[in-house]
């Protein structure tokens, strides 16, 4: 089984601030790794697909990066609907499809 | 457009069984492979059971092996998950997922079903 592993667990941010959140891999995912979004209450959303592609309706503000063991995701400039837990997903190697532990995006 | 409307959720005593219902509507179901995958309170998401849009391949995690069923009925378009010799640690917000045409993560997700596992 795959681990994934997502850092930091929390990041205090404050409105306009570049983000940078990452998630490991313990072996080799290729570019197979997906980013969702959850938002308070709400359910899972598809953000980034293939380690770098926007999702349809993602924001030119979400960028990917990574491929194998590391993998990043940037938010360049973070408005008030970005504040959530980011979730990352490998898929190359499955069952079982795994994700990291999340991070939390919240407001300083 | 994509509507996944999960139900069946509630209060269940450990040991007992009970079924969740995912209703899918807005695209073509019988294409598709559908997934679920559970949040317990206040915790990340845990991926536990696929199904091919024909039935034929059907995958559970380790943690639910021999106690949970996944299954569709393509004329109803709906999915199921028959949850058997339920535990504490089953007690989650259940998701369905639909699978992508292109490679194997997920595209929509309904809103979710919670499941409580307590006496």
């Amino acid at each position: 089984e795959i681990v994934m592993t997502q850092s930091p667990a929390t990041l205090s941010v404050s409105p306009g601030e570049r983000v940078t959140l990452s998630c490991r891999a313990s072996q080799s995912v290729r570019n197979n790794l997906a980013w969702y979004q959850q938002k308070p209450g709400q359910t899972p959303r598809l953000l980034i697909y293939d380690a770098s592609s926007r999702a349809t309706g993602t924001s030119v503000r979400f960028s990917g990066s990574g491929s194998g063991t590391e993998f990043t995701l940037t938010i360049s400039s973070l408005q008030s609907e970005d504040f959530a837990v980011y979730y990352c997903q490998q898929y190359n190697d499955w069952p079982p499809w795994t994700f990291g532990q999340g991070t939390k995006v919240e407001i300083k | 457009q994509v509507q996944l409307v999960e139900s069946g959720g509630g209060v269940v005593q450990p040991g007992r069984s009970l079924r969740l219902s995912c209703a899918a509507s807005g695209f073509t179901f019988n294409t598709y492979a559908v997934h679920w995958v559970r949040q317990a309170p206040g915790k990340g998401l845990e991926w536990v059971a696929l199904i091919s849009n024909d039935g034929r391949n059907i995958y559970y995690a380790d943690s639910v092996k021999g106690r949970f069923t996944i299954s569709r009925d393509n004329f109803k378009n709906t999915l199921y998950l028959q949850m058997n010799s339920l535990k504490p640690d089953d007690t989650a917000v259940y998701y369905c997922a639909r699978q992508t045409a292109m490679a194997t993560f997920f595209d929509s997700w309904g809103q979710g079903t919670l499941v409580t596992v307590s006496s």
